[in-house]
């Protein structure tokens, strides 16, 4: 069964760092390609990233460009969010997906002081 | 970007009915590879999303046949037949087709 756990979420401070991660099981990981989307509080779905199952290619949102960084360990099956310079419009439940077919529970991140 | 415009914005449906949601792409989905990368997603209150239909017309592994997608090039329907209290939740169409991939803005099926 694929199974993917995100952990790392949590109140932050505008301009602080936040890394999440995403734990897959249940099916070989590095044979896929992977994604990060987000949804605001009462809002809809928003893509934020997609790496390549070798981890060679990345893509980002414009609004996360530069301040983003998503990456993965193939070894571990396991994928990250790195985020840096947070803001508020940043908030977020992220969810992790494989294939754009399976996604996480989520993780909830809150940037407010 | 290219915009997807979903309608309505919300159904109230019988136990039983039919359901017909509509995702209208600003631009041709159609990949230079000839497919077609218009999905449906099912979100139901406080999960995650989950595939309910690939590439217009494929109903994902343990989908009921009550769900059904069709369409092409800019104008995609989901119909849910026989409608059960489980299919209650915001519906998503996705494309990724173009870079960055989209979402339509979701339509939330209320059961009567």
């Amino acid at each position: 069964e694929v199974q993917l756990v995100e952990s790392g979420g949590g109140l932050v401070q505008p301009g602080r760092s936040l890394k999440l991660s995403c734990a897959a099981s249940g099916f070989t990981f590095s044979d896929y390609n992977m994604a990060w989307v987000r949804q605001a509080p009462k809002k809809g779905l928003e893509w934020v990233a997609t790496i390549s199952y070798d981890g060679s290619s990345t893509y980002y949102r414009d609004s996360v460009k530069g301040r983003f960084t998503i990456s993965r360990d193939n070894a571990k099956s396991t994928l990250y969010l790195q985020m840096d310079s947070l803001r508020s419009e940043d908030t977020a439940t992220y969810y992790c997906a494989v294939n754009w077919e399976r996604w996480g529970q989520g993780v909830m991140v809150t940037v407010s002081s | 970007d290219v915009v997807l415009t979903q309608t309505p914005v919300s159904l109230l449906i019988s136990l039983g009915g039919q359901a017909s949601i509509s995702c209208r792409s600003s631009q041709s989905l159609v990949h230079s590879n000839g497919n077609t990368y218009l999905h449906w997603y099912l979100q139901k209150p406080g999960q995650s999303p989950q595939l309910l239909i690939y590439q217009v017309s494929n109903r994902f592994s343990g989908i009921p046949d009550r769900f059904s997608g069709s369409g092409s090039g800019t104008d995609f329907t989901l119909k849910i037949s026989r409608v059960e209290p489980e299919d209650l939740g915001v519906y998503y169409c996705l494309q990724r087709t173009h870079n960055p991939p989209t979402f339509g803005s979701g339509t939330k099926l209320e059961i009567k």
